[in-house]
């Protein structure tokens, strides 16, 4: 079974200054996807940015941007120029490829403060 | 626009009743749908998949006769709290996967349970 860890229960960061989430993860599989979600203090769940296995180039979404080590099964996010939006929890979060596809295992969250 | 809609945002209801929860796909067809349920400050925990035409895949440890899954249409999923009681009081959180978009899952605003 494939397992997501984040370390970081709480990150802070200063506005404008640029945080990096950590996450590791698990499997025995050579192909899958994986994913940022941020969720707000409205709780409604929102992809930041996904990553696929097969892909060497680390994603980017404007001012987000991975560090995906497949080797070390490392999936890195790093927020740029943070905005007091970005504040929220953030869930790295696991697919396979094929068969049970769409099914997603989350790591435990990271709550992140934006600070003046 | 939110692609995926949930129906009540909130309910109250007294202990040994039911509740029902909506979970509807606004513009695209799913087959899947998923039911997580979250607990204050902690991640998202898969409950079931939902399988339109077929019984719910549920996980380990998830009572299906306390948590009745239908999947009545391709834009439809409902759970049913049955008999809830106050440990039951959570946040209910459906996703549907969008197949002409990697199967990307899109996520209902929630709902907050609460059973008195």
């Amino acid at each position: 079974a494939q397992t997501v860890t984040q370390s970081q229960p709480e990150m802070s960061v200063q506005e404008a200054e640029t945080v990096t989430l950590s996450c590791t993860y698990d499997t025995s599989e050579s192909d899958y996807y994986l994913f940022w979600y941020k969720q707000p203090p409205s709780r409604q769940m929102i992809l930041v940015i996904r990553q696929e296995a097969y892909k060497q180039q680390n994603a980017t979404e404007n001012r987000f941007s991975v560090n995906f080590q497949k080797a070390a099964k490392s999936f890195s996010l790093k927020i740029s120029d943070s905005q007091l939006g970005d504040a929220a929890m953030y869930f790295c979060a696991y697919r396979g490829f094929t068969g049970t596809a769409s099914k997603l295992t989350f790591g435990t969250g990271t709550r992140l403060q934006v600070t003046l | 626009g939110a692609v995926v809609s949930q129906h009540p945002s909130r309910v109250i209801c007294k202990s040994g009743t039911s509740v029902k929860i909506e979970c509807r796909s606004l513009d695209f067809q799913a087959t899947t749908m998923f039911w997580y349920r979250q607990f204050p400050k902690q991640s998202l925990m898969l409950m079931a998949t939902s399988n339109e035409g077929s019984k719910a895949t549920y996980e380990q440890g998830v009572e299906k006769d306390k948590f009745l899954i239908n999947h009545a249409s391709l834009t439809l999923s409902t759970l049913t709290v049955t008999s809830a009681h106050p440990e039951d009081s959570s946040f209910y959180i459906c996703s549907a996967p969008r197949p002409e978009a990697y199967n990307e899952q899109f996520f209902g605003p929630g709902t907050r349970l609460t059973v008195l």
